[in-house]
């Protein structure tokens, strides 16, 4: 059974540039949350998406966005890129959404903005 | 306050020997998931084991148990055995229901290192 699936792997984009990231999570598995990390600031969540829908959102600015389509896929994007925005995101999927239920990371986009 | 407590930046183990990650949690939800995961330095964060709030008895993946003592707040991962591999940033995690969304919280990570 595949795991999650990000891609790209590793990106280089430049200031003011926009990136997208995506997310195919484990077959099955409806739930897809996103998360940055960086040395600094650790591991932290960016949002979370059920059917299409976005059901959380954590303390970043409007630039980061995402989507969920109807297989489940999931994308999300970052506009108008600072310096600060190098780091490493990953996705995690769930099967249903509820706090017994264990997720699955991919291996993460290494972004770095020069 | 935080939720998620991990008070050793980094361990030393020697291989073969056991080794305990602490980890405490801070919630007022009767109803939580805790977890750990390994991330190696390629980036992937491995999921390694699971304890809900209601289970009984620990959990344990083979080489892996998690200490849980619900009334301390703490969830310590055992690993016994260590091997060269098991050298990684560990994070403990907390799953809680917020109305009816989920939020998931990160301790900053322990780097285990196992000396040969």
């Amino acid at each position: 059974k595949a795991g999650v699936t990000q891609t790209p792997r590793y990106l280089i984009k430049t200031r003011g540039q926009q990136v997208t990231l995506s997310c195919s999570p484990i077959s099955g598995h409806r739930s897809v949350s996103w998360y940055q990390q960086t040395p600094g600031q650790g591991l932290q969540f960016l949002f979370e998406y059920f059917s299409e829908t976005q059901r959380n959102k954590g303390n970043f600015p409007g630039r980061f966005s995402g989507r969920q389509f109807s297989n489940s896929r999931s994308e999300m994007n970052v506009s108008t890129l600072e310096l600060g925005d190098s780091a490493l995101y990953l996705c995690a999927s769930s099967l249903v959404r509820g706090p017994g239920n264990t997720i699955y990371f991919g291996e993460g986009s290494w972004l770095t903005v020069v | 306050a935080q939720k998620i407590t991990q008070t050793q930046p980094g361990m030393f183990v020697q291989e073969k020997e056991a080794v305990t990650l602490d980890c405490t949690y801070d919630t007022s939800d009767p109803s939580y998931g805790l977890f750990w995961y390994k991330q190696p330095s390629s980036g992937e964060m491995i999921f390694l084991i699971y304890q809900g709030s209601y289970d009984q008895q620990n959990a344990t993946e083979g080489r892996y148990s998690l200490n849980f003592q619900k009334a301390r707040k703490s969830a310590n991962l055992v690993i016994s055995a260590s091997q060269l591999g098991d050298s990684a940033m560990y994070f403990c995690a907390m799953r809680e229901a917020v109305g009816n969304f989920n939020k998931f919280y990160f301790g900053s990570g322990t780097k285990l290192n196992v000396k040969p």
